[in-house]
């Protein structure tokens, strides 16, 4: 079974600053796809950024970026330029390349403090 | 944003009582998820569908069934409602293995 473990329950970050939300994961798969996903106060579930593993480079999406490093399977997702509108819970989540089921995290929660 | 949507968005049941909830897609993707999202676990899969009529069930699939009879409708049934099914429901679809697009959840509570 693949386990995804996001150790950092709540962070807070300053607007205009950078934050860095950790995620690490357990799998022997060698093909898979790593996610990060966002949650605000309406509970939408929103794409934040995706890596497939066989890409060494990392993803990145205007102020999202990942840094991605395979051999310690781990996962971590830098928001640059904090805004008040990046207030959200983020699931880091996980899938293997020929499965069909997403192993979500527990979720980080982060605030964006004016 | 993708067009998925559930209904109900909110419903207060009473245990022992059926309950079907619906996910409706306007994509024509081939894969529909439902999950459960609870406090401290995240997202976990109940069932999923890989195409109408074909389904297959996920890590929390029990006390629950799933229906596709279309490519657009998958529905989710709680056959006698109980109190560890209240939770927050979200449908997700994708069009091949990879990323899913989620549907805005549907807040069940049983009492």
């Amino acid at each position: 079974a693949q386990t995804v473990t996001q150790s950092q329950p709540e962070m807070s970050v300053q607007e205009a600053e950078t934050v860095t939300l950790s995620c690490t994961y357990d799998t022997s798969e060698n093909n898979y796809y790593l996610f990060w996903y966002k949650q605000p106060p309406s509970r939408q579930m929103i794409l934040v950024i995706r890596q497939e593993a066989y890409k060494q480079q990392n993803a990145t999406e205007n102020r999202f970026s990942v840094n991605f490093q395979k051999a310690a399977k781990s996962f971590s997702l830098k928001i640059s330029d904090s805004q008040l509108g990046d207030t959200a819970m983020y699931f880091c989540a996980f899938m293997k390349h020929d499965g069909n089921q997403f192993y979500f995290g527990t979720g980080t929660s982060l605030t964006v403090i004016p | 944003d993708a067009g998925i949507t559930q209904s109900p968005r909110h419903k207060v049941t009473e245990t022992g009582t059926p309950v079907t909830l619906r996910c409706h897609q306007t994509e024509n993707h081939r894969y529909m998820y439902w999950y459960r999202q609870d406090p401290g676990h995240g997202l976990r899969l109940i069932h999923y569908s890989y195409g109408v009529k074909d389904t297959d069930k996920g890590e929390v699939s029990d006390g629950y069934s799933v229906s596709r009879s279309k490519t657009e409708d998958f529905l989710l049934t709680l056959e006698s409602a109980t109190s560890s099914q209240t939770s927050v429901y979200f449908c997700a679809i994708s069009e091949r293995l990879e990323t899913q697009y989620f549907g805005p959840g549907t807040r069940l509570l049983v009492l």
